[in-house]
């Protein structure tokens, strides 16, 4: 299993755009790039996924540089909803895949 | 669609008690479920890996006689957090694959707050 790291918090104020980035040296040839949203007591939340290049769907985008070793989560415009922990992951796209959470960052926008 | 839901959402039980949590993916098959466990401020830690029809995969460290798992149906997994502890108070959180879909992806339930008095 890939293992990722990123910042542990960073913060940002409301209408601006903010990249969190997550680095992932050890990523495999298989490997598919996850980011999950979770608040407070609540289950995380799928928020998009890419294998290459980029990735955009209605909340947000994922870049990924063509040596795969990295990949940054853009949010467009962000609000105080967006206050939550990200995390990162990677893991085989295919059949029976267990993924191991890292620590997260923890994204505060203020207002 | 890929709804997962967990019951109970919080619970309160005595020192020694047994408690049962339930995962239900609610509109697609789940032969895969995965149990996690998170403590405060901390990220999600995964326990095991329940199987339809065949014993749960454990992570090491966890221990497969006080946490039971039972994968009946596709759509049903149960955590059993036997002779429970104050320690073992947690956030349990239940995540299914869609037998569907070729992507990795988990749809993650609700969680299950458990407090041990």
């Amino acid at each position: 299993l890939a293992k990722t790291t990123q910042p542990i918090s960073m913060d940002s104020y409301e209408g601006q755009e903010v990249n969190i980035t997550c680095s992932h040296n050890n990523i495999a040839t298989n490997d598919y790039i996850t980011w999950y949203q979770q608040f407070p007591s609540q289950g995380p939340r799928f928020i998009i996924q890419g294998y290459k290049t980029k990735v955009t769907n209605e909340v947000a985008s994922l870049f990924i540089p063509a040596d795969r070793k990295s990949s940054t989560l853009s949010l467009p415009r962000v609000s105080l909803s967006d206050t939550a922990v990200y995390y990162c992951l990677v893991g085989d796209s295919g059949g029976y895949q267990k993924v191991t959470f890292g620590i997260g960052t923890k994204l505060q926008v203020i207002p | 669609g890929a709804v997962v839901s967990q019951h109970p959402s919080r619970v309160i039980c005595k020192s020694g008690t047994s408690v049962k949590i339930e995962c239900r993916s609610l509109d697609f098959q789940a032969t895969t479920m995965f149990w996690y466990r998170q403590f405060p401020k901390q990220s999600l830690m995964l326990m095991a890996t329940s199987n339809e029809g065949s014993k749960a995969t454990y992570e090491q460290g966890v221990e497969k006689d006080k946490f039971l798992i039972n994968h009946a149906s596709l759509t049903l997994s149960t955590l059993t957090v036997t002779s429970a502890h104050p320690e073992d108070s947690s956030f349990y959180i239940c995540s299914a694959r869609d037998d569907r879909r070729s992507s990795y992806e988990q749809y993650f339930g609700p969680g299950t707050r458990l407090t041990v008095t």
